[in-house]
């Protein structure tokens, strides 16, 4: 089991551009989820996953879109990125709600 | 809605002695709590989740947690920091109904030699 995967390690962006960070999970959880990760703010949830073709916003959705067509993978997509989404971003996955969450090891973006 | 607030930011202990790291949630539900340990620059790891069983739970590396519904509370403790402790700590609610978990903001550990 490769447990949950994030492609890329590291990303540089020029503000406006657009990127996708891939997600992917081995062991068929039904939630998965996304967060950002700021110095001295926790992670904050951006948007998650309760199935496959069920997504909804989390506490910091703006400037970020999600799908998910099936239970493995769960993109997140930058629109036109902008300086203020320098961060790193975790993906995470879990069989049921309430049960612990398993995480990707991150990607660190920075928006120049 | 649920919420959850780590009462300190930074704790600073000897090395061998106790560690106390504070957290008070809110939750409409039954909740379950977690804490997860992340060292720098890497990934978060479970260290304990209580999930409506015992309410004194033990993790790994010798921490604990007691749940306490009357108080809200879900406090870590350890009763000897080792040098390897320090690293940064997160208290974590998910109500069941909810279907996704909400962070604190942390609570950074640092154990002097």
């Amino acid at each position: 089991n490769a447990g949950v995967t994030q492609t890329p390690k590291f990303q540089v962006l020029k503000t406006g551009q657009s990127m996708t960070l891939q997600c992917a999970q081995d062991m068929n959880h039904e939630y998965m989820s996304w967060y950002r990760q700021d110095p001295g703010m926790g992670l904050r949830l951006i948007h998650y996953s309760v199935g496959a073709g069920i997504t909804d916003q989390g506490e910091v959705p703006n400037g970020y879109n999600v799908s998910r067509s099936t239970t493995e993978d769960f993109p997140l997509r930058l629109l036109s990125a902008a300086p203020s989404q320098t961060s790193v971003y975790f993906c995470a996955s879990n069989r049921l709600a309430g049960y612990e969450q398993f995480f990707g090891p991150g990607t660190r973006l920075t928006v120049l | 809605a649920q919420s959850v607030t780590q009462l300190d930011s930074h704790v600073s202990v000897s090395e061998g002695t106790p560690v106390l790291l504070r957290c008070n949630y809110s939750s409409s539900y039954s909740p379950s709590l977690f804490w997860y340990v992340q060292h720098p620059n890497k990934g978060l790891q479970l260290l304990l989740k209580y999930t409506s069983a015992a309410t004194l739970v033990k993790g790994i590396n010798g921490f604990e947690a007691e749940f306490k519904k009357s108080e809200t509370s879900f406090h870590l403790t350890k009763p000897s920091a080792h040098m390897s402790d320090a690293a940064e700590y997160f208290c974590v609610v998910s109500d069941p109904g909810a279907g996704k978990s909400t962070f604190g903001d942390g609570t950074t550990l640092t154990v002097k030699p």
